[in-house]
């Protein structure tokens, strides 16, 4: 069954730094885009990143540019993201996904495999 | 960027009943169209792809319909198990927006 599953979420103050983990398995984890998301307490669901099979691409949202930045290490198949500069506002958990692609008469893209998630707190 | 609007939130609704929850994006995102349900305290399940594509392992009485910016979740007969909050996204353009969510819960 394919899986994910996120580590590395924790308390941090304003300011400070956390790096998220994401290890997966059964399924050719190189060849896929993946994505990070996260919630907030009692709160919707908020796109945070993305990154190309092979790294070559990534992409955020506005809120988090210049101090998040996803990466990935396909022979180790996991998939990271690095938080520097934390605010309150980025207290969340904090979701891995698969985001799978499918080209018919145009790009489609969707999240079919998610982990459990991590919990990050930023406070003082 | 653009923005993705629920509507209803709240919904409320009985077993067996049919119900639709709708979504509109502030620009057209052809069919690059997601539905995603969540129960509280789990992880967020895909439910639609591509606006009217039933992922693998979700059951037929969920459809989803529309294109441009009107999207449509239906959920043909609703069981006990449905009661939780949905998600509409799109993924036409970064950033991929989600809807708020439309909670649906028990009349």
């Amino acid at each position: 069954e394919e899986q994910l599953v996120e580590s590395g979420g924790g308390w941090v103050q304003p300011g400070g730094s956390l790096r998220l983990s994401c290890a997966a398995s059964e399924f050719t984890f190189s060849t896929n885009w993946m994505s990070w998301v996260r919630q907030a307490p009692g709160k919707g669901l908020e796109w945070v990143a993305n990154i190309k099979g092979d790294g070559s691409e990534k992409y955020y949202v506005d809120s988090v540019k210049g101090r998040f930045t996803i990466s990935r290490d396909n022979a180790k198949n996991s998939l990271f993201l690095q938080m520097n500069s934390l605010r309150a506002e980025d207290t969340a958990v904090y979701y891995c996904a698969r985001l799978r692609e499918k080209v018919t008469d145009y790009y489609y893209y969707y999240l079919d495999v998610w982990g459990k998630g991590t919990t990050v707190t930023v406070s003082s | 960027d653009i923005q993705m609007t629920q509507s209803p939130s709240p919904l409320s609704a009985s077993v067996g009943d049919r119900v639709t929850i709708t979504c509109r994006a502030s620009q057209t995102i052809r069919s690059c169209l997601n539905w995603y349900q969540q129960k509280p305290g789990k992880v967020p399940n895909l439910l639609i792809f591509a606006a009217s594509n039933l992922q693998s392992g979700v059951p037929s009485r969920f459809s989803g319909s529309g294109s441009g910016t009107d999207f449509i979740l239906t959920i043909s007969s609703l069981q006990p198990e449905d009661f939780a909050t949905y998600y509409c996204q799109q993924t036409y353009r970064i950033p991929y927006n989600f809807g708020q969510g439309t909670k649906l819960e028990i009349k």
